[in-house]
């Protein structure tokens, strides 16, 4: 079966950062993709990973790993507007989404 | 440009009626596709379009239809409600290249009593 795994919830201090990990097991590995959800709003993408390393933009940073299955999102210098949820999603074989259930990420001040 | 757009955005439904949903989008995207999003789980697809006139089954297709009578519509119809299909249902387009990010609308929030 495919299965993408992260935490149900983190909690972080505003200005502080915090690592939000997904593992994943899928039939194929074609791309992993970070997408933002605010509270009652539509997912937004934030980043896509394909090739083993780090992908630096602004405050957000993404890693991928595929021998190790796993990904994580890195945010920096965290703000209230921060807090959403985080949503890992893999392309598989046949080049669809798999969702992972996501990251709800509540910022304090 | 509107981006992706869904009507209705809220709707309340009793058990065995029906209902469509549209998802309009202006991006010129050949994909269209139909989520629903459960508390604690990942997204799950429904049906998926990869052009006008083309439909396939997705992850949970079951108590729905839809259709791509034109390209930049897509109609997701629930032919008796149940209350398993309270949900909120996403649509997403992207373009043609099979990693292309995909762009979410705003969401429909479907209660079924």
């Amino acid at each position: 079966g495919q299965n993408i795994d992260q935490p149900t919830e983190m909690t972080a201090t505003e200005g502080a950062i915090v690592q939000i990990n997904c593992t994943y097991q899928t039939s194929g590995f074609n791309g992993l993709f970070w997408y933002q959800q605010h509270a009652g709003e539509a997912p937004t993408f934030l980043s896509y990973n394909v090739l083993d390393g780090l992908e630096e933009k602004g405050r957000f940073s993404s890693f991928l790993s595929r021998s190790k299955g796993y990904s994580y999102l890195l945010l920096k210098e965290l703000q209230m507007k921060d807090s959403a949820s985080y949503l890992c999603a893999v392309v598989d074989s046949n080049y669809q989404l798999i969702w992972g259930a996501g990251t709800k990420l509540i910022i304090k001040p | 440009n509107a981006g992706v757009t869904q009507t209705p955005k809220f709707r309340v439904l009793k058990t065995g009626q029906s209902m469509t949903l549209l998802c309009a989008q202006d991006m010129n995207h050949e994909y269209m596709y139909w989520y629903r999003q459960d508390p604690g789980m990942g997204l799950r697809l429904i049906h998926y379009s990869v052009g006008e006139g083309t439909t396939a089954k997705g992850e949970v297709p079951d108590g729905y239809n839809v259709s791509r009578l034109k390209k930049q519509n897509f109609l997701l119809g629930l032919e008796s409600a149940a209350p398993s299909q309270t949900s909120v249902y996403f649509c997403a387009t992207r373009g043609t290249s099979d990693t292309d990010t995909q762009y979410f609308g705003p969401g429909t929030r479907l209660t079924v009593l």
